[in-house]
């Protein structure tokens, strides 16, 4: 079974700081993994994904993510936080044999502070 | 390029009672995928469509039922509402079943 953890039900920082959001996934099989971000009232947007390429992956908004199998991790980072990142973000993983249906973490929210 | 959209925006409506959503996948996607996200929470898989057929399914009642038509637009049928029915439903849609998935902006249903 395939599972995600997301540490961390809420972060803040400062605009102009590293943003660091962290995903821990459970997969019996090479998964694929997903980041993406919520704003209120509003639907899903894909950031980036990871689909057993480049274990470095460059998202939009100047979003990356770096893929660790031993660790089973997907931390999700951007080098200098904006006050336009504030919103909820979603780690989710999928593999194939069960096709592709997502299991999402239960969601970091980022304030960014002025 | 049209992109996943879905209808109605918002809908609220009364225990017991019946209700249909519906999806329209992004312009060339044939795969529809239905999520249930409840407040603070991550969206949870409810089923997968393609090629009219329903080919996964989460851990949701029978009450949760749904339908592919030939344009590949989808519904979401939901009976016997309850309380905790009450959600953002999101629908994603694909390509032949590939990993990735674009999501629609939901629809928000209240259940009173």
């Amino acid at each position: 079974a395939q599972s995600v953890t997301q540490l961390g039900s809420h972060v803040s920082v400062s605009e102009g700081a590293l943003v660091l959001l962290r995903c821990n996934y459970s997969s019996s099989v090479p998964p694929y993994l997903f980041w993406y971000v919520q704003y209120p009232n509003q639907g899903l947007q894909l950031l980036l994904k990871y689909t057993s390429a480049a274990t470095l992956v460059k998202g939009i908004n100047g979003f990356e993510a770096e893929f660790k199998k031993s660790e089973t991790s997907f931390h999700l980072t951007k080098p200098s936080a904006h006050m336009r990142d504030a919103a909820e973000y979603f780690c989710a993983v999928s593999v194939e044999y069960t096709g592709n249906q997502f299991y999402f973490g239960t969601g970091t929210s980022l304030t960014v502070i002025p | 390029d049209a992109g996943v959209t879905q209808s109605p925006t918002h809908l609220i409506k009364t225990r017991g009672q019946q209700v249909t959503l519906r999806c329209s996948p992004k312009s060339g996607h044939d795969t529809v995928s239905w999520y249930q996200q409840a407040l603070g929470q991550g969206p949870q898989f409810i089923f997968q469509y393609y090629e009219e057929e329903e080919r996964q399914r989460g851990n949701f009642p029978d009450r949760f039922s749904g339908h592919q038509f030939p344009n590949y637009s989808s519904e979401l049928n939901v009976n016997a509402l309850l309380l905790g029915d009450s959600a953002l439903y999101l629908c994603a849609s694909s390509l032949q079943l590939q990993e990735t998935q674009y999501f629609g902006p939901g629809t928000r249903l209240l259940v009173l």
